[in-house]
């Protein structure tokens, strides 16, 4: 059964760059037909979709975040990232990956990310 | 961007209950609307994709209907486990959103 973990810092600075990696067991990120997806939530509050990447290496993203949003995958470690940059405290929330395929339908546990000096 | 409106914001109801939650969208999704129940500390599970359709494991207590702009999850008889938050979701265009939320709690 699939299974997704993210993994990096639960801490960041303000100014500088947010970088989360996605590992995905029990299935292959090159499998046609699904949707790697960022989302997050802040602390207290509902959900926001930050973007995905396809599986042809393809990538949308929520247009809120878009200039300071890059998702990418490395298909050799069966991986996909988020490097958000030049956060703020608005950023703070617990950061989760998922797959889409018609919805979100594997989810990480998540991540918290405390953007904080 | 789509806009995702559920009510109410808190259901207060009793086990064995039935619940009615509703997500109203500001245009047309078709029928690309999906629901997931959260749990505090846990990731969402997706319950509902395409308005009626029930994902795996979710039990036949949970049912979707709706299209277009108007959305219902019901559950047809509270079970313990099931008093947490529900949220929608679209697809129909993006920058995919997620409704505000309905929290079904013990009344």
């Amino acid at each position: 059964q699939m299974q997704l973990q993210e993994s990096g810092p639960g801490l960041v600075k303000p100014s500088q760059t947010l970088s989360l990696t996605c590992t995905v067991s029990g299935g292959s990120i090159s499998t046609g037909g699904y949707y790697w997806s960022w989302i997050r939530q802040h602390p207290g509050k509902g959900l926001e979709w930050i973007g995905y990447i396809f599986d042809t290496g393809g990538t949308y993203y929520n247009p809120s975040l878009k200039s300071r949003v890059v998702i990418a995958a490395d298909s050799s470690k069966n991986q996909f990232s988020l490097k958000l940059t030049s956060v703020t405290a608005a950023d703070t929330a617990v950061y989760y990956c998922a797959r889409d395929e018609d919805a979100f339908d594997i989810w990480g546990q998540g991540t918290l990310v405390t953007v904080s000096s | 961007e789509i806009v995702l409106t559920q009510s109410p914001a808190t259901l207060s109801l009793s086990p064995g209950e039935r619940a009615t939650l509703s997500c109203r969208a500001s245009q047309s999704v078709n029928s690309y609307l999906a629901w997931y129940q959260q749990k505090p500390g846990q990731a969402p599970r997706l319950l509902i994709y395409d308005a009626s359709n029930r994902a795996t494991g979710t039990p036949a207590r949970f049912s979707g209907s709706g299209s277009g702009t108007d959305f219902t999850l019901t559950i047809s008889s509270l079970e313990p486990e099931d008093f947490a938050v529900y949220y929608c979701q679209q697809r129909s265009d993006w920058p995919l959103t997620f409704g505000g939320g309905t929290k079904v709690e013990i009344k």
